[in-house]
């Protein structure tokens, strides 16, 4: 299975500001996830990325506030827009072929 | 009605006891079934991946799925205090794509 890294793992930021959450795989993968998990929540999906086409969103996610990068088979990134205290969450990424192995994730405190 | 029912708990047992997690759900079309299990400020980690009725077994661990009740269990033999964290059943439907669909998630605590 994909060896999955997140960086970074922790972060606290302010209110309005944006933060970025990278995903590397350890081998090329079609396609990569990524996840929200709120405090005491399980894990909600936010979109589907692909490499050289958009990000599919999941209902209740849209691009402006969440935008993914994919610019190679092993590598994307994910940005958490004007942030609100209501998004802290750990944020996790996870890619096929099996899509059922995560990473520690990125725990996002806002202030 | 959520897709994927789980009962949030927490489930406190002594050690040794054998414990018994759950999961119904309501989409007929799925076809996989997980258990991950994630400690405090860790990702999930897979603990077992089932695809048809029946139980599969891996060392304490024996998962449990009943296709025809929608329901799936993951069952823990000798359970120790280092199995106290949260469990979390999931659900794919490979024809709708790979994402997976989450219960909420059990917490279980293991007293010494």
């Amino acid at each position: 299975s994909a060896v999955i890294s997140q960086k970074p793992s922790r972060d606290i930021c302010q209110r309005g500001t944006s933060l970025t959450i990278q995903c590397q795989v350890d081998s090329q993968v079609t396609m990569m996830f990524w996840y929200r998990q709120q405090p005491g929540q399980s894990l909600t999906l936010i979109a589907t990325a692909n490499q050289g086409s958009e990000a599919t969103y999941e209902s209740g996610f849209v691009i402006d506030k969440f935008p993914i990068s994919r610019p190679n088979l092993t590598f994307s990134t994910l940005t958490v827009s004007n942030l609100s205290p209501e998004d802290s969450s750990i944020y996790l990424c996870s890619a096929l072929p099996e899509a059922l192995h995560f990473g520690n994730g990125t725990r996002l405190t806002v202030t | 009605q959520k897709e994927v029912e789980q009962d949030p708990g927490p489930l406190s047992v002594p050690e040794g006891a054998i414990v018994s997690l759950n999961c119904t759900y309501s989409n007929s079309a799925f076809q996989y079934f997980m258990w991950y299990r994630q400690y405090s400020r860790k990702g999930p980690e897979l603990l077992m991946y089932t695809y048809s009725s029946g139980n599969k077994e891996d060392g304490r661990f024996t998962a449990q799925v009943d296709k025809s009740s929608k329901y799936i269990s993951l069952f823990i033999r000798d359970s120790q205090p280092s199995d106290s964290a949260t469990y979390l059943c999931a659900m794919r439907n490979n024809n709708a794509g790979n994402m997976l669909t989450f219960g909420g998630g059990t917490r279980l605590m293991v007293k010494p």
